[in-house]
């Protein structure tokens, strides 16, 4: 069974410029959340979708956006980018809903981007 | 808002020791998780616990679930290089949807 996958694994933006990054999650799972993790913040929330519905949203600014399509594959986007933008995303997938008892987790490889 | 404490920020240990981390929380939890990463890697799951009291083994890592549901422990027996990495917690909360990190625990073994 293929992992979470995420693409590109690596990039590199100029600030003001948007990005889209895109996951596709294990198969079977239906629930996608993304995370950004820097040195200093750790790993941070942005938002999850079950069914291609947004669940939960972390305080991350409007530029941070993301969807689900109706083939659980996800994809976020980060327009206006700023040099603190800079960042490993990282995107998980579970089998059920968020919040409910037995849940797992399991993360992809994340997306490296960088802001110059 | 709800916050894991994860202790120790980082630990220097010799090969062939035993290792133990742990995560608290003033909040309740349904579902204790622990990772590990590698450098330029994502997290990889390491031991799901569901239950106040489980214990649970994979290998040498063995991780165990508060009675109160409000903190878990994960032990490493006889620490190899490869075990060398960042170990995160994550808490699970019915109650509102919600997953929440530890900020992790930064292993080196030294040579």
């Amino acid at each position: 069974k293929a992992g979470v996958t995420q693409t590109p694994r690596y990039l590199i933006k100029t600030r003001g410029q948007q990005v889209t990054l895109s996951c596709s999650p294990i198969s079977g799972h239906r629930s996608v959340s993304w995370y950004q993790q820097t040195p200093g913040q750790g790993l941070q929330f942005l938002f999850e979708y079950f069914s291609e519905t947004q669940r939960n949203k972390g305080n991350f600014p409007g530029r941070f956006s993301g969807r689900q399509f109706s083939n659980s594959r996800s994809e976020m986007n980060v327009s206006t980018l700023e040099l603190g933008d800079s960042a490993l995303y990282l995107c998980a997938s579970s089998p059920t809903p968020p919040g409910s008892s037995g849940n797992t987790i399991y993360f992809g490889e994340g997306s490296w981007l960088t802001v110059v | 808002g709800q916050q894991l404490n994860q202790s120790p920020q980082s630990m220097f240990i010799q090969e062939g020791e035993d290792v133990s981390m742990n995560c608290t929380s003033s909040s309740i939890f349904n579902t204790w998780l622990w990772y590990k990463q590698d450098p330029g890697e994502g997290p990889v799951l390491l031991i799901a616990l569901y239950k106040a009291g489980e214990l649970t083994s994979n290998g040498r890592l063995t991780a165990q679930f508060g009675i109160t549901r409000k903190d878990s422990f994960l032990n490493i027996s006889a620490s190899i290089p490869s075990d060398v990495g960042i170990y995160f917690c994550a808490g699970l909360m019915n109650r509102d949807d919600k997953i929440i990190f530890g900020k992790g625990t930064r292993l080196h073994i030294l040579p």
